[in-house]
């Protein structure tokens, strides 16, 4: 199956900083998601960008799906974006999901 | 997007006994998914629940183990049966958006954090 490899695995940021989190997929896909699960363990989407580049806020990813990479930036970071940080990919029509190991994020103040 | 209402949220249960985990989407999808995730794991997919059909399950795992429901295009039901603490993990179900199949952007329930004691 589809291989899906996240780095880094870890990441500490000083509150305002920025950062860049890396998702690479050994196959082509049809859909590529970005999430963040908060301490609850409840799951955010993010992003939706099987290609091209979005924004939402001081969010934003880019996926080129031609080299099988996708990014994913945090700019000004806050406390609030704390967590883990999953990249998930699918090679099928129905939804079916393929989850890299996850980034996590710690936010100092 | 979609609206997956999942429950219960939480449970601590006997080893050897069974929970029944529920999912409700709020509009008619073909296929649900079922995932697990381990303390400190990613997620990983246990079944796909099409509705009028068995549930297909993934390289280790089994329908004695976790048998599904899919009464209808809008509810699934994950049954973990003679649990052990090894079971103790977040539950949650997936379904694709009311954009589908033009969009296949996927929605999660808010997971059932299950211990096992």
């Amino acid at each position: 199956g589809i291989q899906v490899e996240q780095s880094p695995p870890d990441l500490i940021l000083q509150e305002g900083a920025n950062s860049t989190l890396r998702c690479n997929f050994s196959d082509s896909v049809n859909n590529l998601q970005w999430f963040h699960q908060n301490p609850w363990g409840q799951l955010i989407n993010l992003f939706y960008i099987p290609s091209g580049t979005k924004q939402n806020g001081r969010l934003s990813a880019t996926t080129v799906a031609t080299e099988r990479y996708s990014l994913l930036y945090i700019s000004s970071s806050q406390t609030t974006d704390s967590g883990v940080y999953f990249c998930a990919v699918s090679t099928d029509s129905w939804g079916k999901l393929q989850f890299g190991a996850g980034t996590q994020v710690v936010v100092t103040p | 997007s979609a609206v997956i209402s999942q429950k219960p949220s939480r449970d601590i249960c006997q080893r050897g006994t069974s929970l029944t985990i529920q999912c409700q989407v709020d509009s008619q999808v073909t296929m649900m998914f079922w995932y697990r995730q381990q303390p400190g794991q990613s997620l990983t997919l246990i079944a796909t629940a099409n509705q009028g059909s068995e549930a297909t399950y993934e390289s280790g795992f089994v329908i004695d183990k976790f048998p599904i429901s899919r009464p209808n295009l809008t509810f699934s039901t994950l049954t973990v049966s003679n649990m052990s603490p090894e079971d103790s993990s977040i539950y949650l179900c997936s379904a694709p958006g009311q954009g589908w199949p033009l969009n296949t952007e996927a929605f999660f329930g808010q997971g059932t954090r299950l211990t096992v004691v």
